[in-house]
Formats: C-alpha cells, structure tokens, sequence
C-alpha cells in the first residue's frame, strides 16, 4: 500500500512566523504535490515536484514556497504565515507523469491556523 | 480556464438505493478521470478511474464516461450509511502531472 505521511495533523501559528509542513511517501514515487482545500473553493495545487529539486508552480504559490532534496521528502513553506493562509493542507504523490492511470494518493493532512 | 463542475449537495438517498453523483468538464482534451471519496475532516481516497467511454464497474460503484458531451458519473448501487461522504471529481489531461479538482457533492445515506 502507498503510505503518504505528513509531519502534523493540527498546527497552529502566529502571524509573521515561518511555517514548515513536511511530507514523506515510502513508494518511490517521482511526483509530489501540495494542495490547500477551502470550503466551497474545492482542492487548489500549490506546487509540485516531478524530481528531485525539480519543482513548479501550480494555481496558488503565491505566499508559499517548496523544497524537495530527497525523493522521498516535500517540504512546503509559508515563509511569512498570514491569516489567509488558515487551512487544510494535503500532501500527494504519484508514481509518474502522463499515464493515464497515474493516481494520486493523499497524506492525511495538516490543518494550520494561523492568528 | 479549465473546469470541473460538481453539484454541491447534499444529496440524500434512503439506505439500499443507488446513488448518483455527475460531474461536468469544460477541457475537451481531457483523458483520465477519477472519482475519490473524502470523509469530513479525512484526506481524499480513490475509489476509481476511467479514461475509455462507457462504463468501468467495481463493486458497488460504476464510474461512467461519455466524453462527447463531456460528463463522467458514479452510480454507487445498495448504498449504505457509511457511504456518506463528499465525492470529489478530478480530471487530467495526457502528459500532464495536474488533475483538476471539482469541489465536491456530498452525499448522505439515510438509514
């Protein structure tokens, strides 16, 4: 079974503070993702990695930055947390781009508050 | 701009009934779809996808394709209680590391 873990399930910070969330997947799996999920706004990509140091935006990075050293590890940082970016943020991996079966599979999540 | 069109719910069914939840996609290129299951409060899991037209069944759940007029469904047959959930709907295109996420229909299975 793919097993995607992440560091927190409930994080809370203060304004201003930088804010590490970390993802580990044991599958060897080339792509990690980060989304944040809003009610009504639905699930939104942040950023992924398709290698190792390899990284891209995706809908919403303002605000948030990313680092993957090692194939296994997805790091996504609030470099200055404001209170917009309260939310639930998931973690997922997939084993490689362009397959038509290429599934995600998602960490359980960290809730972050920011006050 | 590329969009997935879920009704929100809820969408209630008495327990045993089949359930139908529909999603809508504006992105003619689209090859891949994906149906994932998310109870409150949990992270998203899958419960199947399908990338031919027609339909593709397991178990209690049939995912259904029909990519000229652009709308992928699952039917959720004898539904149960613990079935309720917000069923998210995701798209992706060939080649391509995205899916496109709807926002969800939730369901609720009435005992």
């Amino acid at each position: 079974d793919v097993k995607v873990t992440q560091s927190s399930r409930y994080l809370v910070k203060r304004t201003g503070e930088k804010v590490f969330l970390e993802c580990v997947q044991d599958m060897d799996h080339e792509n990690m993702f980060w989304y944040r999920q809003d009610p009504g706004l639905g699930l939104r990509l942040i950023y992924f990695s398709y290698d190792v140091k390899m990284k891209e935006k995706g809908d919403i990075p303002e605000g948030y930055s990313v680092s993957r050293e090692k194939k296994e590890r997805f790091s996504l940082i609030l470099e200055s947390a404001s209170t917009n970016q309260t939310s639930m943020y998931l973690c997922a991996s997939s084993l490689e781009a362009g397959g038509m079966t290429d599934t995600q599979y998602f960490g359980p999540g960290t809730r972050l508050t920011v006050l | 701009q590329k969009e997935v069109e879920q009704n929100s719910g809820p969408l209630s069914v008495p327990e045993g009934a089949i359930a139908s939840l529909n999603c809508t996609y504006s992105d003619r290129g689209s090859q891949s779809f994906f149906w994932y299951r998310q109870y409150s409060g949990k992270s998203p899991e899958l419960i199947m996808f399908i990338y031919s037209n027609g339909d593709k069944e397991d178990g209690r759940f049939t995912a259904q394709l029909n990519k000229a007029s652009q709308y992928v469904s699952l039917l959720i047959r004898d539904s149960q209680p613990s079935d309720s959930a917000t069923y998210l709907c995701a798209v992706s295109m060939d080649s391509s590391y995205k899916l496109i996420f709807g926002s969800g229909t939730r369901l609720l299975v009435r005992p």
